[in-house]
């Protein structure tokens, strides 16, 4: 089925881990997305890519670092995972920067211990 | 840069009630505004959207949201919610990326 692809969906990470979440959507979308969400403080953007080759910061990318691997695919990275950061992170593409809604992946909650 | 607020955080109602969720933002230029639903345990889906021309907008499962540019609002209504209307309910400007309220609950009794 055509949409957005989030793994891992579940993960438990030490303090000091570092893990990769990874997404990948086929629909030929050019803008990717990082968001986190928390209680009470709906979804904050991480990191984006408008397009394939460029990545800019978000409201809360400290902690955090992307790759745009190809057209499809838009990584993030957590290099020394911090309590601070469990949360339940969603990715999301977009065929245009402007005007359309995103299509959003399942999402993957981690719990940093 | 964009901001939005949701005033309620969490709304109960009972079956076939009428729903209204405020939404307004803050943005001097010219913005696209949407709703997303996010059912228990899944991603958030889009409900409905505003680009620009009629502002009362309709979207699926009977919602529709109006656009107030005066008052910088985009609330959110339905004449009469169901059981399965219950959800969390966040409102999004879309400027130079798309920024998120921090959500609506919504419970519907039975």
């Amino acid at each position: 089925n055509a949409g957005v692809t989030q793994t891992p969906k579940f993960q438990v990470l030490k303090t000091g881990q570092s893990m990769t979440l990874q997404c990948a959507q086929d629909m030929n979308h050019n803008s990717m997305y990082w968001y986190r969400q928390d209680p009470g403080m709906g979804l904050r953007l991480i990191y984006y890519s408008a397009s394939e080759g460029t990545t800019d910061k978000g409201e809360v990318p400290n902690g955090y670092n992307v790759s745009r691997l190809n057209k499809r695919e838009f990584s993030l990275r957590l290099e020394s995972a911090a309590p601070s950061q469990t949360s339940v992170y969603f990715c999301a593409s977009i065929e245009r920067g402007y005007g359309d809604g995103y299509t959003f992946g399942s999402g993957t909650r981690l719990t940093v211990v | 840069a964009q901001s939005v607020s949701q005033h309620n955080h969490h709304v109960i109602l009972s079956e076939a009630a009428s729903l209204e969720l405020g939404c307004n933002y803050s943005y001097g230029g010219t913005v696209n505004l949407f709703w997303y639903v996010q059912y228990p345990g899944q991603h958030l889906q889009l409900l409905l959207k505003y680009f620009s021309g009629d502002p009362l907008v309709k979207g699926i499962k009977g919602f529709e949201a109006e656009f107030i540019k005066s008052k910088f609002s985009f609330n959110l209504r339905k004449p009469s919610v169901q059981w399965s209307d219950t959800a969390e309910y966040f409102c999004a400007v879309n400027a130079r990326d798309m920024r998120f309220g921090a959500g609506t609950r919504l419970t519907v009794k039975p």
